[in-house]
């Protein structure tokens, strides 16, 4: 159980392109979802977190107009990234907690590349 | 502040035990995480301690102290696909994971 998906696994676009990503939980409802950002040998960085109905929550630093979160369902998540630049280009990681009280573990999707040329 | 120490990098022999040590500081405690991270990959679940003890699940074993703001994660009869990264993960007040960089593990032959 507990299984998360991504889609697509990787993706190149052009700069000032957009680009939507998908989070899917699978076996669970996911009352909350997370996305994350990590640059090669950096740690995960917490970009927003998403509860299911509302709108997301932002980190400090991230541009809530350059990537959009829509958590539309308790299984589906997207992050758009709008206008990508070269410095967009990151593995960008989506987690799901489900809603069951005293459940907090998060489990993640298995990433998606973005390369932006 | 928030804050997590583990060692950067270690190196452990196949068939041999090695203990990955986590001490921490945040703002408010709802139990710590450990997931493993292969390069390239999206960490995966490992183990949850939200009260001190030790909690063993197979070849892993992970520990906590609360008071003490400690954590180990013991890693038994390694094999080569143990070779990753393991992240330390303290949930705080509001529920959320703090990452630190984690530790990576060489295994060797």
């Amino acid at each position: 159980g507990a299984v998360v998906s991504q889609h697509p696994s990787w993706v190149i676009c052009k700069s000032g392109t957009s680009v939507k990503i998908e989070c899917r939980s699978l076996d669970f409802q996911a009352t909350t979802m997370f996305w994350y950002r990590q640059f090669p040998k950096q740690s995960l960085m917490l970009m927003a977190t998403s509860n299911e109905g509302s709108k997301a929550t932002y980190e400090q630093g991230v541009e809530k107009d350059k990537f959009l979160i829509n958590h539309a369902s308790l299984t589906l998540s997207t992050l758009t990234v709008t206008s990508a630049h070269p410095e967009d280009s990151s593995f960008y990681i989506c987690s799901a907690r489900a809603g069951r009280e005293g459940i907090h573990e998060q489990y993640f999707g298995p990433g998606t590349r973005l390369t932006v040329t | 502040g928030q804050n997590i120490d583990q060692p950067t990098e270690m190196t452990a022999t196949e068939g041999a035990i090695v203990q990955i040590n986590c001490t921490y500081q945040t703002s408010g405690f709802n139990g710590l995480f450990w997931y493993q991270q292969h390069a390239g990959e999206a960490p995966t679940f490992l183990s949850y301690n939200v009260l001190d003890g030790l909690e063993e699940k197979g070849r892993f074993s992970s520990f906590l102290s609360r008071s003490k703001g400690y954590s180990y994660l013991l890693l038994k009869e390694l094999q080569m696909k143990d070779s990753a990264s393991y992240l330390c993960a303290p949930m705080d007040s509001n529920y959320q994971l703090i990452w630190g960089a984690g530790t990576k593990l060489i295994i060797k032959p």
